[in-house]
């Protein structure tokens, strides 16, 4: 497709379930985020794959939260043992180059913690 | 850590008018940019700045990048009711922060017809 497309658009888990989040980025390009954005909240930064050097993690709120990514493709970001404060919209971004500014973003994923 | 003062939280106009919102940081910002974001859609690119002073246009909107790097400000003209939604200024450094995205708490836009 055009843009970054992100799957399922909603998730209700019950506490204490994981959950997997999937991205596909646009293609050919190279660095791809994931983000999280609280009701009200602007988007807070979890993590960032730069092609095939090693990703920044540093903004993963828990050892609860990981993510990975195939190459230049999907990722999927996978959040265990889930509490009600994961609930959040978690929405993804591509750029062309790697560390690049100018993000394109999906629609994101409403995950509903009960 | 770095945190970006987006002011006004919420704006209601008259269609035809002129907007203005602004942000400001404790650290300095390589590039600016402004997203809007739609209900249930993810954020969508308006403008990008990459270097101080700089002042640039995309259609009715204007932002510029401020001369000390901590400050970015979104003018929109003549606004239309297409123009609601929420506005978020976002920030990139370098350094230790390179790629990542620094947010803004938005500005929610209500236009009346």
């Amino acid at each position: 497709g055009a843009g970054v497309s992100q799957s399922p658009s909603n998730k209700v888990t019950e506490k204490g379930k994981d959950v997997e989040l999937r991205c596909d980025p646009i293609s050919g390009h190279t660095a791809l985020y994931w983000y999280r954005q609280r009701l009200g909240q602007g988007l807070e930064f979890l993590i960032y794959f730069q092609g095939n050097s090693a990703p920044d993690k540093s903004g993963l709120p828990s050892d609860r939260f990981s993510a990975e990514r195939t190459g230049e493709s999907v990722s999927t970001l996978t959040i265990q043992r889930t509490q009600q404060e994961d609930s959040a919209v978690y929405l993804c971004a591509s750029s062309l180059l790697a560390g690049g500014s100018e993000q394109y973003f999906g629609p994101g994923t409403r995950l509903t913690v009960t | 850590g770095q945190q970006l003062n987006q002011s006004p939280q919420s704006m209601f106009i008259q269609e035809g008018e002129d907007v203005s919102m602004n942000c400001t940081s404790s650290s300095i910002f390589n590039t600016w940019l402004w997203y809007k974001q739609d209900p249930g859609e993810g954020p969508v690119l308006l403008i990008a700045l990459y270097k101080a002073g700089e002042l640039t246009s995309n259609g009715r909107l204007t932002a510029q990048f401020g001369i000390t790097r901590k400050d970015s400000f979104l003018n929109i003209s003549a606004s239309i009711p297409s123009d609601v939604g929420i506005y978020f200024c976002a920030g990139q450094s370098s350094g230790t922060s390179y790629g990542k995205l620094t947010f803004g708490q938005g500005t929610i836009l209500t236009v009346h017809p």
